[in-house]
């Protein structure tokens, strides 16, 4: 059985902090790593996706993937109030199908 | 088209009835997966479609569940004999060719409320 465990929260910071979301896997194959956010009654809407152990960075969003440690990681800077949402992590291992964890609220207060 | 299209964008059923939802992909995808998500729960997979055959159902939680892709493009999910159960939103998605590294888009998803 494929796990994804995300901290539920949800996850208080201040607006202009950094918001750090976590994420543990528990398929040692898997390949691809994916963020998603999903607005409160709207559908999920991808952020990013990791492939390579190590840090990439779009903006203000950074993705941080331990394949060792079965561990990927979004960072979030300079937290804006309209960042308010939950955050998916989703992982795709042998099959195409990606297996996605409860998701992380964060709330970014002004 | 634009994106991922899902109709109804609400559907309240009474239990026992049947209901069809669908979903018009994003046009050139060829790989079309449904999920269901019930409040405050993540992403429930449900069935996964190559073209016009799935070659995994794993995800169907009975035989109520039944879907089918045409003409490589529209899916419609139909579920009989409606539970309050399966009261939750129907997601669809869809990709380019479906493999492992790929970004899937959603659709806007339909409410479904059995009564």
């Amino acid at each position: 059985q494929k796990e994804v465990e995300q901290n539920s929260g949800p996850l208080s910071v201040p607006e202009g902090a950094i918001a750090s979301l976590n994420c543990t896997y528990s398929d040692r194959v898997s390949q691809s790593f994916f963020w998603y956010r999903q607005y409160s009654g709207k559908s999920p809407e991808l952020i990013m996706s990791i492939y390579s152990n190590g840090d990439k960075e779009d903006g203000r969003f950074t993705a941080q993937l331990n394949k060792a440690s079965q561990y990927v990681s979004l960072l979030i800077r300079d937290s804006q109030p309209s960042d308010s949402a939950t955050y998916l992590c989703a992982v795709t291992g042998g099959s195409y199908i990606p297996t996605f964890g409860r998701g992380t609220s964060l709330i970014v207060h002004p | 088209g634009a994106g991922v299209s899902q109709s109804p964008s609400n559907k309240v059923t009474e239990k026992g009835k049947d209901v069809e939802l669908r979903c018009d992909p994003i046009s050139g995808h060829t790989a079309l997966y449904w999920y269901r998500q019930s409040l405050g729960q993540g992403l429930e997979f449900l069935i996964y479609f190559q073209g016009n055959s799935a070659p995994d159902k794993s995800g169907l939680p009975s035989d109520r569940f039944s879907a089918e892709r045409t003409g490589g493009s529209v899916s419609t999910l139909t579920i009989q004999r409606t539970q309050q159960e399966d009261s939750a939103v129907y997601l669809c998605a869809s990709s380019l060719v479906g493999t492992y590294q790929e970004t899937q888009y959603f659709g806007p998803g339909t409410r479904l409320l059995v009564l």
